[in-house]
């Protein structure tokens, strides 16, 4: 079956400006999870939905960042003013549950901030 | 906390011999262990977890990993390497209480020569 997509793969924005990407997780995945990677900071976690509900956004670097998760499925990953800090590439992935359920990972979205 | 730790930038191996990727880990109370491999441009791909139960675990692609609770170790093992096997490894860590937030170690570079 389908797996996790995610867009777009290629992001190059300005500094200052706002952008969105945009998760699909698996069908029937009840879990979402955004992660980072970037050269400096290895691989971090951000955030994570079971359903809607964001229990823990503790991972979340600033108030510049936020997400929502609409229907149980499709998440946006939010980040306001962007710098340049914040290029990297932005993983999602998701789970049947929470725990011990297996993680699948999307292709991920490279964002450059110029 | 939970940390995990990859001793190993980069592990060089000819073709057919043995490869083994590190790993040792941190956590309070039982650990759940996993191993993702990442290609050039590509999201993270699973390879086997541990959750309970035989601490040699098997896993995709012929890849097998073993928990040793005592040493906090949950090594990464393939008996013959292909060159194929090239890649960026990933062990990650998560338990009970921190509802699948991995927390990844730095990564470990995989060349395998022909």
């Amino acid at each position: 079956g389908a797996g996790v997509s995610q867009s777009p793969s290629n992001k190059v924005t300005e500094k200052g400006k706002d952008v969105e990407l945009r998760c699909d997780p698996i069908s029937g995945h009840t879990a979402l999870y955004w992660y980072r990677q970037s050269l400096g900071q290895g691989l971090e976690f951000l955030i994570y939905f079971q359903g809607n509900s964001a229990p823990d956004k503790s991972g979340l670097p600033s108030d510049r960042f936020s997400a929502e998760r609409t229907g149980g499925s499709v998440s946006t990953l939010t980040i306001q003013r962007t710098q340049q800090e914040d290029s990297a590439v932005y993983l999602c992935a998701s789970s049947l549950g929470l725990d011990t359920d297996t993680q699948y990972f999307g292709p991920g979205t490279r964002l450059t901030v110029l | 906390a939970q940390s995990v730790a990859q001793p190993e930038d980069q592990v060089n191996v000819a073709e057919g011999n043995p490869l083994t990727v590190k790993c040792t880990y941190s956590v309070s109370g039982n650990p759940y262990l996993f191993w993702y491999v990442q290609y050039p441009n590509r999201g993270l791909q699973f390879l086997l977890k541990y959750i309970t139960g035989d601490n040699l675990v098997k896993g995709s692609y012929g890849f097998e990993a073993e928990f040793n609770k005592s040493q906090t170790s949950f090594h990464l093992k393939k008996p013959s390497a292909l060159v194929s096997d090239s890649a960026l490894y990933f062990c990650a860590v998560t338990k009970g209480d921190s509802w699948g937030k991995l927390q990844f170690g730095a990564g470990t570079q995989v060349v395998v020569t022909p």
